[in-house]
């Protein structure tokens, strides 16, 4: 089955720098790659997708990148802001009836 | 855009009882929904996945006798924990593909924290 890894498990930036946060996933038809903002005791909300036919995608100040071959996909926050603050998590989805599969997370950390 | 509830939000019970957790899509029909477990400080593990109509698909791992699935109807389906003890505590979050728009995009139910003491 599909495993997703996700780095680092923690990250601490200063306000306006910028966050890189990474995943990687094993399952070659794996499809569907959203990234949630998790706050303490919330639900995840979804913050951008990509999917599988596009490498690249951008919001605002986050912004999304894909590489199929290598099976890896990124997470870019710009002009972090201490609201930014949160745990982060990454999935992916395959064909397999929509199952999303999730990364191990990552606690985010924008210092005032 | 697609609302999904889940009653209770949270439930503290005895060792040994078994406690049900509804999960409704509010403003959609979802013939798939999908049950998550966290634990403090850990990632969403997926559950299972609830077919309208049909028996559940578990996850590798995940005991079907002791988390049962229940999806009567389009918009409802219902996790119970049978026999609880303390380790089952955790964070339990269903979530359901509400199939119009982005097709892949998932809608979280706000999660109901279970606590076994």
């Amino acid at each position: 089955g599909e495993n997703v890894e996700q780095h680092p498990s923690t990250l601490s930036v200063q306000e306006g720098d910028s966050a890189v946060i990474k995943c990687t996933y094993s399952d070659s038809a794996s499809n569907y790659f959203p990234w949630y903002k998790q706050e303490l005791g919330k639900r995840p909300q979804l913050i951008i997708d990509i999917r599988s036919n596009v490498g690249e995608k951008k919001d605002q100040r986050i912004a999304v990148t894909l590489n199929k071959t290598a099976k890896h996909f990124s997470l870019h926050i710009t002009e972090t802001q201490p609201e930014d603050s949160a745990v982060y998590f990454c999935a992916a989805m395959g064909n397999q009836g929509g199952k999303l599969i999730f990364g191990q997370g990552t606690e985010l950390s924008v210092k005032p | 855009g697609a609302v999904v509830s889940q009653h209770p939000s949270w439930v503290i019970c005895k060792s040994g009882t078994s406690v049900k957790i509804e999960c409704r899509s509010l403003d959609f029909q979802a013939t798939t929904m999908f049950w998550y477990r966290q634990f403090p400080k850990q990632s969403l593990m997926l559950m299972a996945t609830s077919n309208e109509g049909s028996k559940a698909t578990y996850e590798q791992g995940v005991e079907k006798d002791k988390f049962l699935i229940n999806h009567a109807s389009l918009t409802l389906s219902t996790l119970t924990v049978t026999s609880a003890h303390p380790e089952d505590s955790s964070f339990y979050i269903c979530s359901a593909p509400p199939g119009f728009g982005g097709l892949d995009e998932q809608f979280f139910g706000p999660g109901t924290r279970l606590t076994v003491l």
